[in-house]
């Protein structure tokens, strides 16, 4: 069946160090990866994509890596802060049949950052 | 902020009864996707609406069901209410239907059923 699901739930980091995020797919068809970060009480908020056909994408302070060969995942964010606190989600659009425009989440990661 | 907003923010209900959710899309968006997350949980896909009709559906019964209207505004409604009902609802928006298009979420309703 089609999954994507986190290797680490929970990730504990000082103010000022680099935070990797890491998420395994199953579905080796998928062609675009989302994630998401979501503060207690709020929804999710989109951080930033990537498309099969790339295997990195940068944002500010953001860096997903897309590795198919493993079907593997990770979001690096650089000099994490207080502020970068929230459970992240990976999340697979399937995108046929039925389910056309679903979006399959993994379970989350719990990210905690230290002062 | 999305611009995507959801009301009620939160909602008891006891085992049985009807809900509707209600979510204002992301201006100009013309398809809202609709999930359920538990509590510790990501969250499932129950369904898309594109330009008012059902673009796919995720593993959810029958009396789940929806409404896109010609605003872009939409609705979920849950009949027959259960205990595992409980949960949050999310909506989002985007700007197509499509594979790989960004989803933007609302904020969510917390549903608890008794």
């Amino acid at each position: 069946g089609e999954s994507v699901g986190l290797h680490l739930p929970t990730l504990s980091v000082q103010e000022g160090d680099n935070s990797i995020i890491n998420c395994a797919y199953s579905n080796s068809a998928s062609d675009y990866f989302i994630w998401y970060k979501q503060e207690s009480g709020k929804g999710p908020q989109f951080i930033i994509d990537i498309r099969s056909n790339m295997d990195k994408r940068q944002g500010q302070r953001v860096t997903v890596l897309l590795n198919k060969t493993v079907k593997h995942l990770s979001l690096q964010i650089a000099a994490t802060q207080p502020g970068d606190s929230a459970v992240y989600f990976c999340a697979e659009n399937i995108g046929r049949g039925t389910s056309y425009g679903k979006l399959t989440f993994g379970q989350g990661t719990i990210l905690t950052v230290h002062p | 902020e999305t611009g995507v907003t959801q009301s009620p923010t939160h909602l008891i209900k006891t085992r049985g009864q009807q809900v509707t959710l209600r979510c204002s899309s992301q201006s100009g968006h013309n398809t809202v996707s609709w999930y359920q997350q538990a509590l510790g949980q990501g969250p499932q896909f129950i369904f898309q609406y594109y330009r008012e009709e059902e673009n796919g559906r995720g593993n959810f019964p029958p009396r789940f069901s929806g409404l896109q209207f010609p605003n872009y505004s939409s609705e979920l409604n849950v009949n027959a209410l259960e205990l595992d009902d409980s949960a949050l609802y999310l909506c989002a928006s985007s700007l197509q239907s499509g594979r790989r298009e960004t989803q933007y979420f609302g904020p969510g309703t917390r549903l608890l059923v008794l």
